[in-house]
């Protein structure tokens, strides 16, 4: 049973650029969400996707948008990339989007805006 | 503004030591409670949990967590550490009746075990 994947593993982008992250939600899951975790922080909640719409948002710019698909897996684009964008992004899928649904997080995807 | 604190950002102990990571919340409402781990090169999983019942709740690999509701805490301890425990820990909630299963997280502290 495949956990939370996400790609690529490692990315090393310019200011300026755009990026997009994937993520395959945990076997049987329909819910995901993207967190932001910066370097000596915990992870921060950037939004979550639930039957192809984004349900929920957290204190993020627009140029952070995402997109489900019909197998529920998800991407994180990210427009005109800044300095302050160089992170880790943190997948997380559920059953459902109540509270008490357990989050299963993947490896995370290493950004580094150059 | 809801918000988690993590008291210890560094904490080192020999092995055998008692563990006790202190974490606080700030929220307008009820919430659930969580411990995340993070072991080296590994993703985030759930340590424990507490949802609702007996405010002392256990977990895997020796851990447990009280929920004081009157200090607005939920500290994680461990009897006796080893090394395999060497690890980052973060403390989180989301919110009972919240539109989703958003967590917010503290920002964690990475415990170091010298054998």
């Amino acid at each position: 049973d495949a956990g939370v994947t996400q790609s690529p593993t490692h990315l090393i982008k310019t200011r300026g650029q755009q990026v997009t992250l994937r993520c395959s939600p945990k076997s049987g899951h329909d819910t995901v969400s993207w967190y932001q975790q910066a370097l000596g922080q915990g992870p921060q909640f950037i939004f979550q996707y639930y039957e192809e719409e984004e349900r929920q948002r957290g204190n993020f710019p627009d140029r952070f948008s995402g997109h489900q698909f019909p197998n529920y897996s998800s991407e994180l684009n990210v427009n005109a990339l800044l300095l302050g964008d160089s992170a880790l992004y943190l997948c997380a899928s559920s059953l459902g989007t109540r509270a008490y649904n357990e989050q299963f997080f993947g490896p995370g995807t290493r950004l580094t805006v150059l | 503004a809801q918000s988690v604190s993590q008291h210890n950002h560094h904490v080192i102990l020999s092995e055998a030591a008692s563990l006790e990571l202190g974490c606080n919340y700030s929220y307008g409402g009820t919430v659930n409670l969580f411990w995340y781990v993070q072991y080296p090169g590994q993703h985030l999983q759930l340590l424990l949990k507490y949802f609702s019942g007996d405010p002392l709740v256990k977990g895997i690999k020796g851990f447990e967590a009280e929920f004081i509701k009157s200090k607005f805490s939920f500290n994680l301890r461990k009897p006796s550490v080893q090394w395999s425990d060497t690890a980052e820990y973060f403390c989180a909630v989301n919110a009972k009746g919240g539109a989703t299963n958003k967590l917010i997280f503290g920002t964690g502290t990475l415990l170091a075990v010298q054998p």
